[in-house]
């Protein structure tokens, strides 16, 4: 069964440059989530859409953005990275039933060097 | 709000031996609860899930859970465990309310499995 695809999987950035990751929801998914793991930490909730309109949001920085396109595939940009913004970043999918299951993706580790 | 708590940061048991992994949680309305896996350096895997169905709950590889209102908990379980069931465990909630609801994740307790 095809899974949530995040790309890159690596990506090495230095301080004060931008980045974009993509995720790929589960086909017919119409909800997707952003996570950000830090080293030993557990992921914490940063923002979400559903039909392409922001559904909430967490404690994403001002920094980054995010939207969902037509495909239902969503962008996390970040700008002035930081080197406290290296982490593992989930998407994650679900069909945007209220407590349906959110099925994760392998993650983007990005390092800030 | 929601919140959980997952009492021991790390459980260490031998093959072949039971595991228990606590988790107590906090939801103003009705929740669901998750469990979900992680290996080193990989994704988050769903071990199985309670939606206000049965009480007691099987998932993948042997685990199960059991959801108890009264005590607000939902522990996850295995008879016997496996080498491969090293890992850290994230117990999680969501409220049943809006699209979209986000997961609040537990701390996560990694299990370690010895010889």
């Amino acid at each position: 069964a095809a899974g949530v695809i995040q790309s890159p999987r690596h990506l090495i950035k230095e301080k004060r440059e931008t980045a974009t990751l993509k995720c790929y929801p589960i086909p017919r998914h119409d909800t997707v989530y952003w996570y950000q793991q830090g080293p030993g930490q557990d992921p914490q909730f940063l923002i979400s859409f559903y039909e392409k309109m922001q559904s909430d949001k967490g404690s994403i920085p001002d920094r980054f953005s995010a939207q969902q396109f037509s495909d239902y595939h969503s962008e996390l940009n970040m700008s002035s990275l930081e080197l406290g913004d290296s982490a593992l970043y989930f998407c994650a999918s679900s069909l945007g039933t209220s407590g349906d299951t959110q099925y994760f993706g392998p993650g983007t580790r990005l390092t800030v060097l | 709000a929601q919140s959980v708590t997952q009492l021991d940061s790390h459980v260490s048991v031998s093959e072949g031996t039971p595991v228990l992994l606590r988790c107590n949680y906090s939801s103003s309305y009705s929740p669901s609860l998750f469990w979900y896996v992680q290996h080193p350096n990989k994704g988050l895997q769903l071990l199985l899930k309670y939606t206000s169905a049965a009480t007691l709950v099987k998932g993948i590889n042997g685990f199960e859970a059991e959801f108890k209102k009264s005590e607000t908990s939902f522990h996850l379980t295995k008879p016997s465990a496996h080498m491969s069931d090293a890992a850290e465990y994230f117990c999680v909630v969501s409220d049943q309310r809006d699209y979209g609801q986000n997961f609040v994740f537990g701390p996560g307790t990694r299990l370690s499995v010895l010889p």
